[in-house]
């Protein structure tokens, strides 16, 4: 099956700091979703993402849709240590399959 | 409060013994999938259905079942597991089959010896 292309795969940072994670694909997309997943729990939304262009914020949180719809960026503003976690994108396809298609995750570890 | 929720969260079990793992949404959606998470790929689609009756495969199907007798249920069957099914197993659901968002059930962690 298909997945994204989501970088980087880990990153350590310390508190305070500001992260920035993406997601590319050869294939267009008309909504983007990210999640975060805490160890041992689902993935739980935290932003959703619909028109090509579209900027979208989430109190430190800020999605960007990319414009040409192959991508998204994701940023932390003042990274906390309970923003540790796995962030995934997931974008939709639009070919009618009615399916997401997930990143394998970028992994943010936060020192505080 | 609107959830999906998934049962149970932990189950050990031994190869060729069936099991289901029971998913439940309370939000009325009509789009349910089962997803599997092993390292380093990410969550793969095992099964879907878009509504009652209605179930389709995946990416991943081989080895499941699921049936979709109930709006708000979606039961995910292994009729005779094995090893290679030892994985994290998560329910999610979404209003409709057009670009809804959707929303994920906590997990089953399932291990097969």
């Amino acid at each position: 099956g298909q997945q994204l292309n989501q970088s980087p795969q880990s990153m350590f940072i310390q508190e305070g700091e500001d992260v920035s994670m993406n997601c590319t694909s050869s294939s267009i997309f008309n909504t983007w979703l990210w999640y975060k997943q805490d160890p041992g729990e689902g993935p739980v939304l935290l932003i959703a993402l619909y028109k090509a262009g579209e900027l979208t914020s989430n109190g430190r949180l800020t999605a960007q849709f990319g414009i040409t719809r192959k991508d998204s960026f994701l940023n932390i503003s003042a990274s906390i240590p309970s923003d540790v976690g796995i962030y995934f994108c997931a974008g939709y396809l639009t070919s009618g399959t009615y399916k997401y298609i997930f990143g394998t995750g970028t992994r943010l570890k936060v020192l505080a | 409060e609107a959830q999906v929720t998934q049962n149970p969260r932990y189950l050990i079990t031994v190869t060729g013994k069936k099991l289901t793992v029971t998913c439940s949404q309370n939000m009325n959606h009509e789009y349910m999938s089962w997803y599997r998470q092993d390292p380093g790929l990410g969550l793969r689609q095992i099964y879907y259905s878009m509504n009652v009756e209605v179930t389709d495969k995946g990416d991943v199907p081989e080895g499941y079942k699921v049936s979709r007798k109930e709006k708000r249920n979606f039961p995910l069957i292994l009729e005779s597991p094995s090893p290679n099914q030892t994985s994290l197993y998560f329910c999610a659901s979404r209003r409709g089959f057009s670009t809804d968002t959707q929303y994920f059930g906590p997990g089953t962690r399932l291990t097969v010896l």
